[in-house]
């Protein structure tokens, strides 16, 4: 079936560091990859996304490519800050299946000064 | 654009009473929602698929005559947990699909609401 795992928190950076989010998805049609931020005691807000293969999504310094070959669309950030500190999901949408979201069971990140 | 807005942000309640959740689409007519459950430190659950005037379709395991879905407007879309119980206390979190941008299979979610049953 149709599925996203994502890499097994929690994270914890230094301030600055590089961050990477594995993220590897199951589909049986052509999905778009979704990365969604929660803040504390808040609801989802969209981070970037991206419709096809080899497609890059990016906002507020971080990034993400669409990897068809390896099914994969991992995120990135050269360089975080103590404000990125939050829960980070990566989701996938068919629109074989009514556009339902598929999430993944989300990634903590701290981020310490 | 495409702002989704739920009401109330928090609630909390006695146990054996209803609360009725609001989800509205601010600025575009929303032909289907969603409504998501999510636990502590867990990822979101899809409860279930309302689409406007008709019956919402109930993900398996959720109990449609407790989680009653109502989409009586192309902006509204209402969840009424009935009889709650302390295990009902969760974040709900609704989310739009806009219809004009169908093409991306996305959707907006709302910035969830906590129900607390005592």
């Amino acid at each position: 079936g149709d599925s996203v795992t994502q890499m097994e928190g929690p994270v914890t950076l230094s301030e600055e560091a590089f961050l990477t989010i594995n993220c590897t998805y199951t589909a049986t049609g052509y999905p778009s990859l979704f990365w969604y931020v929660q803040y504390p005691g808040e609801g989802l807000q969209l981070l970037l996304k991206a419709t096809k293969a080899d497609d890059k999504g990016s906002n507020k310094g971080f990034e993400a490519t669409y990897r068809k070959e390896t099914t994969s669309f991992h995120l990135e950030k050269g360089s975080v800050q103590v404000s990125d500190s939050a829960v980070y999901f990566c989701a996938l949408s068919l629109s074989n299946t009514g556009n339902q979201f598929y999430f993944g069971t989300g990634t903590s990140l701290t981020v310490i000064p | 654009g495409a702002v989704v807005s739920q009401h109330p942000s928090r609630v909390i309640c006695k146990s054996g009473t209803s609360v009725k959740i609001e989800c509205r689409s601010l600025d575009f007519q929303a032909t289907t929602m969603f409504w998501y459950r999510q636990f502590p430190k867990q990822s979101l659950m899809l409860m279930a698929t309302s689409n406007e005037g008709s019956k919402a379709t109930y993900e398996q395991g959720v109990e449609k005559d407790k989680f009653l879905i109502n989409h009586a407007s192309l902006t509204l879309s209402t969840l009424t947990v009935t009889s709650a119980h302390p295990e009902d206390s969760s974040f709900y979190i609704c989310s739009a699909r806009d219809p004009q941008r169908a093409s991306y299979n996305e959707q907006f979610f709302g910035p969830g609401t906590r129900l607390t049953v005592l």
